[in-house]
Order: C-alpha cells, then sequence, then structure tokens
C-alpha cells in the first residue's frame, strides 16, 4: 500500500484565482472524499466520489467541484478563492463507500 | 441533521495520568462512530471505530464504547504518554435513510488537543 498522497503540500493564492489540488489514493480504492478543515476547526465534508460519480455533496458552494479518474487520483477545483477558503483541503479514500477511510496529510491553501 | 459535540481542549495531563475525551452525539439513523487522531503538520489517523451499539472500540490502549442510551462514545486511555499528544477528533457516519444523500459522509467534533505537562 502506497497510501494517499495529496500535493502540494502548501500553497498560496490570490483572491478570485482558481486552485487545482490533487489526491492520489490507494490502489482498489473507489470511493474518494475531501474535506476541508479550518483552523481550530473539525473537517467538513466537501463531496464524494464512487466509481468517478459524484455520490454526496456538503453545504459548498457550486464553485468547488471535484473529478475522480479511473487511476484512483482525484482532483479539487475551488474557484473564485474568497479569503475564508483559506484551510487545509484533506482527501481520503477507501475500497468501498461502506469501508474505513485512509486520509491523506492535506493541503494548506492560504488566500491573500 | 447530524451533528457531533466534544469537550473543548486543551487537556493538559501529566505522563501516565488516566485521559477521558468526552463525545456526544446528534444522528438521524444508526450511526457508526469513530476517534481519528491528528499529530502536528498531518491528516488524520483512525484510532478506533464502533459500528452499533455496545460495542467497545480499542487500539493502542486508547479504548471507547458506543452508549445509545446516552448517545455517547467517550475516549479513554489508562496511562497517557508524551507520544499522545495530539488532536483528538471524534465522528459520526450515519447510513439511515434521512441521512440526506450523503450517506457516507463523516461529521466531525471540533476537535480536542492533548498537551502533556512537560
Amino acid at each position: 500500500e502506497t497510501g494517499v498522497t495529496q500535493s502540494p503540500t502548501h500553497l498560496i493564492k490570490t483572491r478570485g484565482q482558481q486552485v487545482t489540488l490533487r489526491c492520489s489514493s490507494q490502489s482498489g480504492h473507489n470511493t474518494v472524499s475531501w474535506y476541508q478543515q479550518a483552523l481550530g476547526q473539525g473537517p467538513q465534508f466537501i463531496f464524494q466520489y464512487y466509481r468517478e460519480e459524484e455520490n454526496g455533496r456538503g453545504n459548498f458552494p457550486p464553485r468547488f467541484s471535484g473529478l475522480q479518474f479511473p487511476n484512483y487520483s482525484s482532483e479539487l477545483n475551488v474557484n473564485a478563492l474568497e479569503l475564508d477558503d483559506s484551510a487545509l483541503y484533506l482527501c481520503a479514500s477507501s475500497i468501498d463507500r461502506m469501508d474505513g477511510y485512509t486520509f491523506g496529510s492535506g493541503t494548506r491553501l492560504t488566500v491573500v | 441533521g447530524n451533528s457531533v459535540t466534544q469537550m473543548e481542549g486543551p487537556v493538559t495531563l501529566s505522563e501516565e495520568a488516566f485521559l477521558t475525551i468526552n463525545c456526544t452525539y446528534t444522528a438521524t439513523g444508526y450511526p457508526s462512530l469513530f476517534w481519528y487522531v491528528q499529530y502536528p503538520g498531518e491528516g488524520l489517523q483512525l484510532l478506533l471505530k464502533a459500528t452499533k451499539a455496545d460495542d467497545k472500540g480499542s487500539n493502542k490502549g486508547f479504548e471507547a464504547t458506543y452508549r445509545k442510551e446516552t448517545t455517547s462514545f467517550h475516549l479513554e486511555k489508562g496511562s497517557v504518554q508524551v507520544s499522545d499528544s495530539a488532536v483528538y477528533f471524534c465522528a459520526l457516519r450515519d447510513l439511515g435513510p434521512n441521512s440526506g444523500g450523503s450517506n457516507y459522509k463523516l461529521t466531525f467534533g471540533k476537535g480536542t488537543l492533548l498537551t502533556m505537562n512537560p
């Protein structure tokens, strides 16, 4: 197992810009979820992909979007960045929706 | 909607002290319950879980029992070590019919920081 790898580890963007965060899941993990963790808070569910289809979404606006690829990698895209988007973004994958999740170390996004 | 409430930190203990971190939950269905740990600069690691009432999850000396009657899942450890310093998150995954279409999402508490006395 290679674990869940996220890139980049840190990123600074300007308000209004767009950003793409990447996640490489473990082989065979057909489910990936993305979470936003603001400083001092618990992670908040953004959305989940199962077999390349969006399977559920939290209370995040449409400018948060994602993709999942057949090679077990995925992306989180955020358009029109706002200062409040500054957070740690966590990717989590699992073999199936019912299984336990393995989290990556996250991408720290700072919007200035 | 679902929610998780855990005791605010920081919790500061001496080495070998007994640890309790309280966690209560509100859920519409029949949730599975989890404790995750986050070490500085890292992502979340699953510490233990319980999938039904009266189940006890345990790992690395930590334990938590799923109490449906009190909607609680308190984390305990008999003798904490310096290496246990981290943020601990209680979470639930509600698989019930009214979970709003995101059946498999995790709902987290705000986290409790555990620090050790020098």
